[in-house]
């Protein structure tokens, strides 16, 4: 079966700060997606990337950046000289190949980024 | 709007009752997916729609909650004689599945249901 875990319940930071969102995942399959997820106080669940279980490059958008790596199942999120804008829920989420595809999500990290 | 819509956006009703949730997908996906997310489970799957295809129910939590999707376009979540545990947040989804994996589900803003 498959797993996403996120250990980090919630993470406190001043603005401007660097932070690292942990999230391990579990799975059988050789080929499969891992995904993140922005959750602000809105609700409404904002994709922020995708990554296949073939390309283990890290991943660099402005202040985000991921590290995936297979030899320890993680695909963590850093966000470098955080904002107040970045406070928010946090979610990896693993999807297999074929089939529904459905979502598996980790338990989120709720980030607060103080002023 | 080009998004996923869902309504209401809120909804409060009392125990036993029945209600219906609505999902308007992205124009052109064809795949569609509802979940719930709740204080004690997280998110988690409910179904999943493709085209034509025999739906994926195998998260329905009882024979309460059913779906439909009608002209491959919106859908209908239903859950009949609602209990206080299905107070939750519940989410849509679409995709376009164009058959290589992995493709990006794009959230709906989600209707917040209580049952009192």
């Amino acid at each position: 079966a498959q797993k996403v875990t996120q250990a980090q319940t919630e993470i406190s930071v001043v603005e401007k700060e660097d932070v690292t969102l942990d999230c391990v995942y579990e799975t059988r399959d050789t080929t499969y997606y891992l995904f993140w997820y922005k959750q602000p106080p809105s609700g409404e669940l904002v994709f922020l990337i995708r990554r296949n279980s073939f390309d283990e490059q890290n991943e660099i958008s402005g202040r985000y950046s991921w590290n995936f790596q297979k030899s320890t199942s993680s695909f963590n999120f850093t966000i470098t000289a955080s904002q107040v804008v970045d406070s928010a829920v946090y979610f990896c989420a693993l999807s297999e190949y074929g089939g529904a595809q459905k979502l598996v999500f980790g338990q989120g990290t709720r980030l607060t980024i103080n002023p | 709007g080009a998004g996923v819509s869902q309504s209401p956006s809120n909804k409060v009703t009392e125990k036993g009752k029945d209600v219906e949730l609505r999902c308007d997908p992205i124009s052109g996906h064809t795949a569609l997916y509802w979940y719930r997310q709740s204080l004690g489970q997280g998110l988690e799957f409910l179904i999943y729609f493709q085209g034509n295809s025999a739906p994926d129910k195998s998260g329905l939590p009882s024979d309460r909650f059913s779906a439909e999707r009608t002209g491959g376009s919106v859908s209908t979540l239903t859950i009949q004689r609602t209990q206080q545990e299905d107070s939750a947040v519940y989410l849509c989804a679409s995709t376009i599945l164009g058959g290589g994996g992995g493709d990006t589900q794009y959230f709906g803003p989600g209707t917040r249901l209580t049952v009192l």
